[in-house]
């Protein structure tokens, strides 16, 4: 069975302070694709970056880093010096190869205060 | 290019009434799966359909069903309405089907039962 646990329910932070999301997936698949997205307000669910389970290289877009790590089931987010703007649920999501079905975990909400 | 569409927005309905849900994919896009978000459960699948067929499905009673036509535009019903079917529900749309194809979702439907 697959599963994904985003441990974190809320997050609250400072403008300008770096924050790590936390995203922890099981499957017994070893091809595999890990997804975020981020969930504002308005209900849309924003697509932020997608891995397979063959590359495990960091990826670093403007101020969001990636960090997916397979000895340890991980697949973690950072946004450096968070802004206001970055108040939303975030949510870590993994697909099978033959399947689009998403698999989501609960997601965390961030919330940055000015 | 125009993201994916839904309507309506949405909806008011009360128990035991039908509801029918609309979703126009991203031009090209040929796979269109649904989902439900209510605060308890989170973000479950309902069902992907892809050239017009359901390739998977989630585990939610017969009462919800779906459909594609030929222009990959996708409905989804709900029968009589239960007010725990009070929820957002999302649909998304990629260009294929499986490989862990990128999902891009619409702004969804927000359905109130009464």
């Amino acid at each position: 069975a697959q599963k994904v646990t985003q441990a974190q329910t809320e997050i609250s932070v400072v403008e300008k302070e770096d924050v790590t999301l936390d995203c922890v997936y099981e499957t017994r698949d070893t091809t595999y694709y890990l997804f975020w997205y981020k969930q504002p307000p308005s209900g849309e669910l924003v697509f932020l970056i997608r891995r397979n389970s063959f590359d495990e290289q960091n990826e670093i877009s403007g101020r969001y880093s990636w960090n997916f790590q397979k000895s340890t089931s991980s697949f973690n987010f950072t946004i450096t010096a968070s802004q206001v703007v970055d108040s939303a649920v975030y949510f870590c999501a993994l697909s099978l190869y033959n399947f689009n079905k998403f698999y989501f975990g609960s997601g965390t909400k961030l919330n940055v205060k000015p | 290019k125009a993201g994916v569409t839904q309507t309506p927005r949405y909806l008011i309905k009360t128990r035991g009434q039908q509801v029918t849900l609309s979703c126009s994919p991203i031009s090209g896009h040929r796979s269109v799966s649904w989902y439900q978000q209510t605060p308890g459960q989170g973000l479950q699948f309902l069902f992907e359909y892809f050239s017009e067929t359901q390739r998977n499905k989630g585990n939610f009673p017969g009462r919800f069903s779906g459909r594609q036509f030929s222009n990959s535009r996708s409905e989804m019903n709900v029968s009589t309405l239960e007010l725990g079917d009070s929820a957002l529900y999302l649909c998304a749309s990629s260009w294929g089907a499986g490989e862990g194809k990128t999902q891009y979702f619409g702004p969804g439907t927000r359905l109130l039962v009464l």
